[in-house]
């Protein structure tokens, strides 16, 4: 079946610095959606990329999606303390098969 | 609030026990999905309905559990005979069934489940 996956797992930054992940999928995506969890939350929805090659920038966060719609990468730019939190890759549709994600913490 | 309500928030029960989990999505989003949660891991689907229709259910749902949207509003969840492995937060999500975000899903709070 359909895997994504998301490694490493963790991460850790100086507030200030740049963080970027990324998530392959075992097969093409016609449409790959980001979301956050923070700790002791329930997932919220950041993004949603639908064309080859797309990128889309929300703030911080800039978004991208591979031109073979098969990987994604997620880059912050100068991390916050607020940018805490677990970020999961999911896909596609509405039957959504979401990555392990990765934990981003952030040292103040 | 108009969110994803799910109740209850925790439950503990006893290894045996039926459980039974209700969610209220938001009022003008037609489909409705489950999933559950385990600690390291992203959420995996369970099921989904399409206003009162049951669309899809994971092939990794024993025949314990058992999903009804009967009025195509809320919805409930149940676990017969629940063990140990059941144990996680269980999610329910909502989207609308048209438009440009017609897959961006709603998450509830969630109910944590463990079964002593």
């Amino acid at each position: 079946g359909q895997q994504v996956m998301q490694i490493p797992q963790y991460q850790h930054v100086q507030e200030g610095e740049d963080f970027t992940t990324y998530c392959n999928s075992s097969t093409t995506l016609s449409n790959i959606q980001w979301y956050k969890q923070r700790p002791g939350g329930h997932p919220v929805f950041l993004i949603q990329l639908v064309k080859s090659g797309e990128v889309k920038k929300q703030k911080r966060l800039t978004f991208q999606f591979g031109e073979a719609k098969k990987n994604s990468s997620l880059h912050i730019t100068a991390t916050q303390t607020t940018d805490v939190g677990t970020y999961f890759c999911a896909g596609p549709r509405s039957k959504l098969t979401f990555g392990k994600g990765i934990t981003l913490s952030v040292r103040p | 609030d108009t969110g994803v309500s799910q109740d209850p928030r925790h439950k503990i029960t006893k290894r045996g026990q039926n459980v039974t989990f209700r969610c209220d999505p938001i009022s003008e989003h037609n489909r409705l999905y489950w999933y559950r949660q385990t600690l390291g891991q992203g959420p995996e689907f369970l099921t989904y309905f399409q206003n009162e229709a049951q669309l899809e259910k994971s092939r990794l749902l024993s025949d314990r559990f058992s999903a009804e949207r009967p009025k195509g509003s809320f919805s409930t969840l149940e676990i017969q005979r629940t063990e140990q492995g059941d144990s996680a937060m269980y999610l329910c999500a909502s989207s609308q069934n048209s438009g440009r975000s017609r897959f961006e899903q709603f998450f509830g709070p969630g109910t944590r489940l463990t079964v002593l």
